[in-house]
């Protein structure tokens, strides 16, 4: 399973952008990339997952430049709401692939 | 979204007890869970994998007679703690995959905190 690295933690104000980028130099051609939400006391909750370029969905958009040896998930005008930790996995997408979390980066939304 | 239930949310137990947390898939099936624990301010740390009719998989230096899995239909797993002591508390999270649209998303559990007195 190839090694994700995040930053620990960042700062926004609500209404701005927030873009995380995730590290996985060591992708295999088959891993897609993956990003989960947890609030305190919840179990993550999936956001999106992207293979290549760009994915976007109601709540995010992933960016994944053409090595894919990083990935970028990018939060539209965040709000107290979206204070959270935010994981990047890399893996399989088989059936079942065992999934191992990073440290993750912890958001703070403030007013 | 596909629904993945954990009971209970919260147990209080005494030392020593064994302690059952279950994990069902409610719309999908999954011959496959995982169970993590996760201790506070740090990330999820998978102990095992729940394979449908056969034995765990148990990630190194978890206990196989300590957390029990059993995996007996395609939408149930449940981990027993068995004889728990306070070093058990954390927070329980199980998780199961789903291939639907061909994505492989992992859908989780809402988490069962345990402590132990």
């Amino acid at each position: 399973l190839a090694k994700t690295t995040q930053p620990i933690s960042m700062d926004s104000y609500e209404g701005q952008e927030v873009n995380i980028t995730c590290s996985h130099n060591n992708i295999a051609t088959n891993d897609y990339i993956t990003w989960y939400q947890q609030f305190p006391s919840q179990g993550p909750r999936f956001i999106i997952q992207g293979y290549k370029t760009k994915v976007t969905n109601e709540v995010a958009s992933l960016f994944i430049p053409a090595d894919r040896k990083s990935s970028t998930l990018s939060l539209p005008r965040v709000s107290l709401s979206d204070t959270a930790v935010y994981y990047c996995l890399v893996g399989a997408n088989t059936g079942g692939f065992k999934t191992i979390f990073g440290a993750g980066t912890r958001l703070f939304v403030k007013a | 979204g596909a629904v993945v239930s954990q009971h209970p949310s919260w147990v209080i137990c005494k030392s020593g007890t064994s302690v059952k947390i279950e994990c069902r898939s409610l719309d999908f099936q999954a011959t496959t869970m995982f169970w993590y624990r996760q201790f506070p301010k740090q990330s999820l740390m998978l102990m095992a994998t729940s394979n449908e009719g056969s034995k765990a998989t148990y990630e190194q230096g978890v206990e196989k007679d300590k957390f029990l899995i059993n995996h007996a239909s395609l939408t149930l797993s449940t981990l027993t703690v068995t004889s728990a002591h306070p070093e058990d508390s954390s927070f329980y999270i199980c998780s199961a995959p789903t291939l639907a649209g061909a994505k492989n998303i992992q859908y989780f559990g809402a988490g069962t905190r345990l402590s132990v007195l």
